[in-house]
């Protein structure tokens, strides 16, 4: 399969502990794409990267979220001290083109992520 | 800022029957793109059409079209002949974000 992967797909976790997703996009896609979807919400974007650089982050992303695309293939999504209020689907894209416009995202399966 | 709206929250469409999922959009940009994706109740959300801002003609990928009327800024989803698996959410996108999503269950 070589679709979009993203590990692990469950994680339940206690208030202030630290949690890391990973996303190993589709070979040689240059641009991947983190978003956080709540139930009943479409995604919210988070950042993104081309190849190994971050262009982009949203305000969402508070300083207790950093994500790192080392050597421009998979990428990490790390939230630190949790808080009940980050319990949402963790959904990574990624999109071959390199064309501002024609971005087609291609999504992995999530990480449902259960803050207690 | 990119901007989509998605004003029906659920639809309701009986199988083999044509539906219309709206979408309008807001942007300052003059090159842009509009998606459509669906994503069943298993999660995963699935490509189903694009449209770019200078296409003369309007997207077409087997039973999905868009209805592209760029002086409205609306980017409407017609599904035809829709089947039962076709019941999901389905989102508009723009390079910077999605709608709010609209619902549609397909009735037998």
């Amino acid at each position: 399969d070589t679709g979009v992967s993203q590990n692990p797909r469950h994680k339940i976790t206690k208030r202030g502990q630290n949690v890391t997703f990973r996303c190993d996009p589709i070979s040689e896609h240059n641009r991947l794409y983190w978003y956080r979807q709540t139930l009943g919400q479409g995604p919210e974007f988070l950042t993104y990267f081309q190849n190994e650089a971050q262009l982009e982050k949203s305000r969402l992303l508070s300083d207790r979220f950093s994500a790192e695309r080392p050597k421009g293939s998979f990428s990490t999504l790390e939230i630190q001290r949790t808080e009940q209020g980050d319990s949402a689907m963790y959904l990574c894209a990624s999109s071959p083109s390199f064309s501002l416009t024609q971005e087609t995202q291609y999504f992995g399966p999530g990480t449902r992520l259960l803050v207690l | 800022a990119q901007k989509i709206t998605q004003t029906q929250p659920g639809m309701f469409v009986q199988e083999k029957e044509a539906v219309t999922l709206d979408c309008t959009y807001d942007t300052s940009d003059q090159s842009y793109g509009l998606f459509w994706y669906k994503q069943p109740s298993s999660g995963e959300m699935i490509f189903l059409i694009y449209q770019g801002s200078y296409d003369e003609q309007n997207a077409t990928e087997g039973r999905y079209s868009l209805n592209f009327q760029k002086a409205r800024k609306s980017a409407n989803l017609v599904i035809s002949a829709s089947q039962l698996g076709d019941s999901a959410m389905y989102f508009c996108a723009m390079r910077e974000g999605f709608g709010t999503g609209t619902s549609l269950t397909v009735i037998p």
